[in-house]
């Protein structure tokens, strides 16, 4: 069965610096998700990624994916405030239910 | 466009009583989920279906059933409450590539 880690679990950083989250699963998954989500919201899609070596960007969030590492990131260019949320990536099989992962906290601090 | 909607928004029950969370959505997907949030933690997910009338268990089953007559509802029932399902509940849609979530259930067993 598929587990997916997050790490870290909480980051705190100052505006104007890079970060990167790290997403690390343990079996094949075909695709992987990352996803937002506010303080009492629900989850907002930021990206989906479907094979090796892909990478999407918006803003300043940028995703990337390794399959055979079994690895995906989301690296934060330049924080802005704005960008304070939970972050979660989630993998799973085509057509199947996806395995989230238990999220990363994210504080920016001016 | 609805996308997904999830009634009702919150809820307080007593320990025991009973009630059903609705989840709809108008975007014809065959694949609908229900999972539950815990505070700080991810998604755990509870039941799916891939289709009217097919079920199935996820993680976190117990204390839960579902039913999926309709392609567009996916009720999930908790039979006699208890504190430990104290959670955020969040329905899902699929076509098999990207979720779409509905804007969750917060649910109180006192």
């Amino acid at each position: 069965e598929l587990k997916v880690e997050q790490n870290p679990l909480f980051l705190s950083m100052q505006e104007g610096k890079n970060y990167t989250i790290y997403c690390n699963y343990s079996t094949t998954s075909d695709r992987l998700y990352w996803y937002r989500q506010d303080p009492g919201k629900s989850l907002e899609s930021l990206f989906v990624l479907l094979s090796n070596g892909a990478v999407k960007q918006e803003g300043r969030l940028m995703a990337s994916l390794d399959t055979k590492a079994r690895l995906s990131t989301l690296h934060i260019t330049a924080a802005v405030h704005d960008l304070s949320a939970t972050y979660f990536c989630a993998g799973g099989p085509t057509n199947e239910k996806l395995t989230f992962g238990t999220g990363t906290r994210l504080t920016i601090i001016p | 466009n609805a996308g997904v909607t999830q009634t009702p928004k919150f809820r307080i029950l007593k320990i025991g009583q009973s009630m059903t969370l609705q989840c709809t959505q108008d975007m014809n997907h065959n694949y609908m989920y229900w999972y539950r949030q815990d505070p700080g933690m991810g998604l755990k997910l509870i039941y799916y279906s891939v289709g009217a009338g097919i079920t199935d268990k996820g993680e976190v089953p117990n204390g839960y059933n579902v039913s999926r007559s309709t392609t567009e509802d996916f009720p999930l029932r908790l039979e006699l409450a208890a504190p430990s399902q104290t959670s955020v509940y969040f329905c899902a849609s699929s076509m098999g590539y990207g979720y779409t979530f509905g804007s969750g259930t917060r649910l109180t067993v006192v």
